[in-house]
């Protein structure tokens, strides 16, 4: 079936640095990449969506300059918080396209980011 | 305006019990899906059961299945014979359109908690 690994599973990074989340589809094509934000004891909300080769488009309310996004290939997307703070303390999770399981949508085991 | 509407922050269902979580949705497109997704404290999004607008029948995959009332906008997710494994949050979510840049929305959640 369509697997999407995603790293870290959880980082802890001081506030002021930049943390980069990879997410690799591994057995199929990855055209579209979803990326979502999840506070505690919230839902998933959608931050951006990219596709391969252009740039991201970004949820209204979420800064393009701050969260970094690159689609360079089919099979890899990432993520970057630049100048990391403690509100971006959150779950964060990749949702590709492209694979035939799950109607098409397989989601990474995504990243615990906390920011100290 | 949100889209996807869960009711119900928490749930109490006894062991062997069948339960059922609501989800109700707002759009105006005639092609639509519907998931419903697990997530347990480890953070994965586990995919359940998808309903396509044009399905006339209900989905099921084994213990689930989905209630779909069309005409009412809902999409009630049915679990039967609960299991204490099924504690959790549950999602429901929505892909307006059939296009792959189509992202998924979410509901807020639906904890449930099985009771032994």
């Amino acid at each position: 079936g369509a697997v999407v690994s995603q790293h870290p599973s959880w980082v802890i990074c001081k506030s002021g640095t930049s943390v980069k989340i990879e997410c690799r589809s591994l057995d199929f094509q990855a055209t579209t990449m979803f990326w979502y934000r999840q506070f505690p004891k919230q839902s998933l909300m959608l931050m951006a969506t990219s596709n391969e080769g252009s740039k991201a488009t970004y949820e209204q309310g979420v800064e393009k300059d701050k969260f970094l996004i690159n689609h360079a290939s089919l099979t890899l997307s990432t993520l970057t918080v630049t100048s990391a703070h403690p509100e971006d303390s959150s779950f964060y999770i990749c949702s590709a396209r492209g694979g035939i399981t799950n109607y098409g949508y397989t989601f990474g085991s995504g990243t615990r980011l906390t920011v100290v | 305006a949100q889209k996807i509407t869960q009711t119900q922050p928490g749930m109490f269902v006894q062991e062997k019990e069948a339960v059922t979580l609501d989800c109700t949705y707002d759009t105006s497109d005639q092609s639509y899906g519907l998931f419903w997704y697990k997530q347990p404290s480890s953070g994965e999004m586990i995919f359940l059961i998808y309903q396509g607008s044009y399905d006339e029948q209900n989905a099921t995959e084994g213990r689930y299945s989905l209630n779909f009332q069309k005409a009412r906008k809902s999409a009630n997710l049915v679990i039967s014979a609960s299991q204490l494994g099924d504690s959790a949050m549950y999602f429901c979510a929505m892909r307006e359109g059939m296009s792959n840049n189509n992202d998924m929305r979410f509901g807020a959640g639906t904890r449930l908690t099985v009771k032994p």
